[in-house]
Formats: C-alpha cells, structure tokens, sequence
C-alpha cells in the first residue's frame, strides 16, 4: 500500500506555543489530504480536508484560525495548532488519498500525540 | 440515524474462532467500501477494500458485501490475540472525495 508519512509522532508544548505537524505521502501524489483528532477510547473526529493550491475545507465546530492548514504541493500538508491549550491535548492523525485513482482509498499516517502542559 | 452504523462492541471471542464484524450504511450511492484496523494508540491501518456485491477474501479477511441491503461485513477466520483491535467501516459516495467512518467495533480475541 501507499506510504503516508507524518511528524513529529509525539510533541510535548507549554500552553500559548504553536505546533506544526506534517503530513507526507511518499511514494504517490495526493490532491486531498484529511486531518483528524482521536480522543482517547473515542472515535474519529474529522478536522478538516485539505485540497492542494486551495484553501482548507474545515468541519463544524473546528476553529479554521486555531488549526491552520496549507497544502503546499501535492505530497506535502501541514497542521498548525496555533497558540494551543492542555484541552488541544489529543491524537492527531493525517491521511492521503492518492490522485487518480478512482478508488479514492484513505491512506493514515502514524498519528501525532499532543500533549500541551 | 448515523451515516455508516457498526455494533460498538466489545466483541469477544476466543482464539481460532470466526470473527464477524457488521456495518450498514445509509447512503445508497454508496460505492467504496473499506475496513480498517487500528490498535489502540495507533492510526488505523487498510485491511481490505470491497466494491462489487459478494464476497473478497484476502488470507483470514473476507470482506462482504451486499448493497441492496446497504450492509457489508468482514469475517476473520482464525482469530488470534493479535487481531484485537477497533476495527473501522468506512464508505465512500463516489465523488465524494471523502469516506464516512463509522465509529468502530472493538474485538477481544482471548487466548
């Protein structure tokens, strides 16, 4: 299967720093990348879809100024958690759908575990 | 009523036994089926994709599929400890460009 790549796996920060995570799919070109949050025993929670060259797609409830997404070319999207709180605390986890492909199947990165003290 | 709907679990069942996991949706232009593995504290991970009615076997997964009943399911045959997982449905309106997941069915496979 395709290989989506994503860092840092785990970030500890003070409360009101920002925090950027990237998302790369390494051995394919995704034209949509998604971005969701995992509570702990909770199910997925999608954030936000990112489309290459535009602006990012974002869910009810999700604040688009305190999760900034760029989706600069077709194998890179980052997540910026801006001034984060402990209540951003959570598993951030990406995924890549690969372009041209009719079957639009979600490859996930590893997750990235945010802990804001 | 949820999009896509899956029994929450927890599945338990012991080792060497058949593993049924159900999911039923609701959209009927529905066209791409997916299930996924996740461990706990790890992303989810493919196991198997389906898009035409019947069955798709791929070593102990078989995935099932049936559309006029809006329902797909997958079987693993064989269980062992190490397939305990949340395991994901997810289903894909062609053109969607985004899958609906459902919330996961838990399976315990006790040695």
């Amino acid at each position: 299967g395709a290989v989506v790549s994503q860092h840092p796996s785990w970030v500890i920060c003070k409360s009101g720093t920002s925090v950027k995570i990237e998302c790369r799919s390494l051995d394919f070109q995704a034209t949509t990348m998604f971005w969701y949050r995992q509570f702990p025993k909770q199910s997925l929670m999608l954030m936000a879809t990112s489309n290459e060259g535009s602006k990012a797609t974002y869910e009810q409830g999700v604040e688009k100024d305190k999760f900034l997404i760029n989706h600069a070319s077709l194998t890179l999207s980052t997540l910026t958690v801006t001034s984060a709180h402990p209540e951003d605390s959570s598993f951030y986890i990406c995924s890549a759908v690969q372009a041209n492909l009719a079957k639009n199947i979600q490859y996930f990165g590893a997750g990235t575990r945010l802990s804001v003290l | 009523q949820k999009e896509v709907e899956q029994n929450s679990g927890p599945l338990s069942v012991p080792e060497g036994a058949i593993a049924s996991l159900n999911c039923t949706y609701s959209d009927r232009g529905s066209q791409s089926f997916f299930w996924y593995r996740q461990y706990s504290g790890k992303s989810p991970e493919l196991i198997m994709s389906i898009y035409s009615n019947g069955d798709k076997e791929d070593g102990r997964f078989t995935a099932q599929l049936n559309k006029a009943s809006q329902y797909v399911s997958l079987l693993i045959r064989d269980s062992q400890p190490s397939d305990s997982a949340t395991y994901l449905c997810a289903v894909l309106r062609t053109n969607a460009g985004k899958s609906t997941f459902g919330d996961g069915t838990t399976l315990t496979v006790k040695p």
